[in-house]
């Protein structure tokens, strides 16, 4: 069955350290979604991407972080100077249909020390 | 802001019992999926419901959507060792391109 890939799996940074989330979407899928989970807590919307630019994004999702497509199979996430509270599992979805039919990645853990 | 309230947080049971879990809001949905999630996994989608009064079924799993569309449940009858885990309800506001609400979700353990 076809799935969302996502590297790495686990990622240690120190604080102010650029990261950046790779996922390898479904490859027919045509709509890309970052969400993410802080420990014990609920899953949270981040950004939603088609047709190569964004076409949602949550208050999380500030100017500290970015996504790009830069090669038409892969979809990063990167964040551009991490914090403590960055912290958490990023999953990244993706969809042929929009948001009613998601298929979610294994997610990466980020560890912001 | 909108919020998703599930019930109950935590439920043990045995084998072989029925369960319901409940997922509500004050406001309504346009859409509202089910997802099941394991340790370090990242949430797999069960069904998406759209319709008021809609219910859907996969094998033991039953999914009802309120008339209004601000509530669902999931009843899983005769419940095995392998639905263990964490299950979340997510709903879909007002047309959203991607912002699904996520409820904190609902530990099954389903002891043999």
């Amino acid at each position: 069955e076809p799935e969302v890939t996502q590297t790495p799996s686990h990622q240690v940074t120190q604080m102010g350290q650029e990261v950046i989330l790779r996922c390898v979407p479904i490859s027919n899928h045509l709509y890309f979604y970052w969400y993410r989970q802080i420990l014990g807590q609920k899953v949270e919307f981040l950004v939603s991407f088609y047709n190569n630019e964004i076409s949602e994004k949550s208050e999380i999702f500030d100017d500290q972080f970015s996504v790009e497509r830069p090669d038409g199979s892969n979809f990063t996430l990167k964040i551009r100077s991490t914090k403590l509270e960055d912290s958490a599992m990023y999953f990244c979805a993706s969809s042929e249909q929009g948001v009613n039919v998601l298929t979610f990645g294994a997610g990466s853990r980020l560890t912001v020390l | 802001t909108q919020l998703l309230e599930q019930s109950p947080q935590f439920l043990s049971i045995q084998e072989g019992e029925n369960l319901t879990v409940y997922c509500n809001s004050s406001s309504v949905f346009s859409s509202l999926q089910w997802y099941r999630q394991e340790p370090g996994e990242g949430p797999v989608l069960l069904v998406t419901v759209v319709t008021g009064g809609e219910v859907k079924k996969l094998k033991r799993l039953t999914f009802q959507f309120g008339d209004a569309r601000k509530d669902s449940s999931l009843h899983i009858t005769a419940a095995q060792p392998g639905d263990t885990g964490l299950y979340l309800c997510a709903g879909n506001y007002g047309g959203s391109q991607g912002n699904l609400i996520f409820g904190k979700g609902t530990k099954l353990s389903v002891k043999p």
